[in-house]
Order: C-alpha cells, then sequence, then structure tokens
C-alpha cells in the first residue's frame, strides 16, 4: 500500500524567507505525485503535480518541487513567501493505475511579518 | 471555472440521526469523490463513483454510505450518525479517471454529531 509522510507538521516562516516543505512517499510501483493548498475556510487547490519528464516541476504561485526517486521524496519549495501563502499544504500521491489518492497529514505555513 | 458546491458549510445533528450531505458538480465531470478530513490525518477517501449509479468503496466506508442518480450529484449518507463521525467532509469531483485529470474540490462541510 502506498503512503506519504510530511515530516512537519507546522512550520512557521517570516515573509520574504525561503520555504521547503518535505514529503516523502512509501510505494513499491511508480508514482504520480501532488502537492495541494487549503487556503482557511476553502477546499483544496492543486499546486502542482508530478507525472512524468523533468524531475522539477513548477507550479503556480511561485511554487516548485523536485521528484526524488532514490529518496522517495517531492519536498515543495518557494523562495520568498509572502503573508498570503499561510495554509495549509498536502502532499498525495497516486499510483499508475489509480484514480485515488493518498494525502499526507498535512504541512501548516505560517508566514509571519 | 470548475464550481464544486456541498449543501451546507456547518451542521450539527445528534447521534443516531440520518444525516445528507449533499455535493453538486456543474462541469459534467465523470468521477466524483468523498473525504474525510481530520487534523493530523490528513483526507482520507470514503467513496467515489465513476459513473451514475456505480461507486467504489474508499479507504474508510464504514459507517456511510453514497447515492449517485444524477451525473452531477453526490450523496454522502450517515446512516445512523455517531460522535466519531463529527469532521469536515470534502467533496471533490474531476473529469475522467486517471491520475492526469485534476481532482476539484468543494469548500467542505463541517459536521458535528452530538
Amino acid at each position: 500500500a502506498q503512503s506519504v509522510t510530511q515530516l512537519d507538521s507546522q512550520v512557521p516562516v517570516f515573509e520574504e524567507a525561503p520555504v521547503e516543505l518535505r514529503c516523502n512517499y512509501s510505494s513499491s510501483v511508480s508514482v504520480y505525485l501532488f502537492w495541494y493548498v487549503q487556503y482557511p475556510n476553502q477546499g483544496l487547490q492543486l499546486l502542482l503535480k508530478y507525472l512524468s519528464g523533468s524531475t522539477l516541476v513548477k507550479g503556480i504561485n511561485g511554487f516548485e518541487a523536485e521528484f526524488n526517486k532514490s529518496q522517495t521524496s517531492f519536498h515543495l519549495r518557494k523562495p520568498s513567501v509572502h503573508i498570503s501563502d499561510t495554509a495549509e499544504y498536502f502532499c498525495a500521491v497516486s499510483d499508475r493505475g489509480g484514480n485515488k489518492l493518498v494525502f499526507g497529514a498535512g504541512t501548516i505555513l505560517r508566514v509571519k511579518s | 471555472d470548475v464550481k464544486v458546491t456541498q449543501s451546507s458549510r456547518y451542521l450539527v445533528k445528534r447521534t443516531g440521526e440520518k444525516v445528507f450531505l449533499e455535493c453538486v458538480q456543474d462541469m459534467d465531470h465523470e468521477n466524483m469523490f468523498w473525504y474525510r478530513q481530520d487534523p493530523g490525518l490528513g483526507l482520507r477517501l470514503i467513496y467515489f463513483s465513476y459513473d451514475v449509479k456505480m461507486k467504489e468503496k474508499g479507504d474508510i466506508p464504514e459507517g456511510y454510505s453514497v447515492s449517485r442518480e444524477k451525473k452531477e450529484r453526490f450523496s454522502l449518507i450517515l446512516e445512523s450518525a455517531s460522535t466519531n463521525q463529527t469532521s469536515m467532509y470534502l467533496c471533490a469531483s474531476s473529469l475522467s479517471s486517471g491520475p492526469f485529470y485534476e481532482q476539484y474540490f468543494g469548500p467542505g462541510t463541517r459536521l458535528t454529531v452530538t
């Protein structure tokens, strides 16, 4: 069975600082990987996804993530965060044959001024 | 823009009541999903449907059932609500099957069972 581990439950960071949200997955087969964001009182929104090809994936709002197969990781990064990036971020995995997403527990990013 | 709407943002029910959560999407999507979101556990799939009247169990179907009589509407049913079903419930839809198709989420229904 697949699983996703988000290593930090909360990440506080000052505005304009860089941030990395960590995600590790376990799977015996090739996977697709996703990052979703949930702003307060809203549903989830897709930030970016890795399906194949380049291991560096760029998403919306200046976020990017790097797929590392040897380390089974898919960490999310942003070089300079804004107050408006305060939200909960979820990493998710889907196997190649499946329609189902398995989500991590989420990481709350708190951007301070 | 895809729009997924859920009938209530907040709902309070008593133990033993039958509860209906409704979800509607306006983009003719084939697939619809119900998730439960709990702090520290992320989202867990309850049920999904890939066509009208078709359904498949997710990871935590116990205590829930679903109904999809029309393509745009997917209902989650708690036959006899219990306090351990107090949670945030999120509905999602996607155009078709497979991870190439993005899942679009509704705003969620926060259900409290007392």
